[in-house]
């Protein structure tokens, strides 16, 4: 079984540019979650995405996007980036949008915003 | 909004000794609650969840204790070993949001000394 991959590992980006991230879900789940993990702080939740629906959001701005494929693998897209943009970003799986299904996470994503 | 904080945000253990982590939450309608050991480097690891209608929850030298009356659960490791050294979060499910989000505290960061 193959637990929760992300791409890239790190990125370094500019202010005002945009950036794709990538995940793929664990075999068998249907529903990722998106999180960003600023240094020192817990993870704070930016959407969930089940079966190529946005199934929730958090208080992030709209420049913050997803998308969800039909492997269930999904991408989150973040437009005009700013210096506080720069954070871990971690996706996290599911078997399906229960509340009680557990949140397996990938490694995340380390992006660095100049 | 509703928030989950840890009393500690550092810990000192010896190997061998018992450790006790503790979160305070604030959600009175928090059904669900996790704890994830985070690795320097790594995404958020499951090690054991409970719902609200149990008190307690026995896993592999973990234990978690929830106390709703006053809104506050802990994480017993037994018998902690370096491995166990990482950054450790609680997290509720939030039932204000659609979807699945999940609401972490800051982390308390264990450290293991042999």
């Amino acid at each position: 079984e193959t637990g929760v991959t992300q791409s890239p590992t790190h990125l370094i980006k500019t202010r005002g540019q945009q950036v794709t991230l990538r995940c793929s879900s664990q075999s068998g789940h249907n529903t990722v979650s998106w999180y960003q993990q600023a240094l020192g702080q817990g993870p704070q939740f930016i959407f969930q995405y089940y079966r190529e629906e946005e199934n929730g959001r958090g208080n992030f701005p709209p420049r913050f996007s997803g998308l969800q494929f039909p492997n269930y693998s999904s991408e989150l897209n973040v437009n005009a980036l700013e210096l506080d943009d720069s954070a871990l970003y971690l996706c996290a799986s599911s078997l399906a949008a229960v509340s009680t299904d557990t949140q397996y996470f990938g490694p995340g994503t380390r992006l660095t915003v100049l | 909004g509703e928030s989950v904080g840890l009393h500690l945000p550092t810990l000192s253990v010896q190997e061998g000794d018992n450790s006790i982590i503790n979160c305070a939450y604030s959600n009175s309608a928090s059904d669900y609650f996790i704890w994830y050991k985070q690795e320097s480097g790594k995404g958020p690891q499951f090690i054991i969840d409970i719902r609200s209608n149990m008190d307690k929850r026995q896993g592999q030298r973990v234990t978690v204790l929830l106390n709703k009356t006053v809104k506050h659960l802990s994480l017993q490791i037994a018998a902690t070993q370096p491995g166990d050294s990482a950054v450790y979060f609680c997290a509720e499910r939030d039932d204000g949001q659609a979807g699945t989000a999940l609401i972490f505290g800051k982390g308390t960061t264990l450290s293991v000394s042999s």
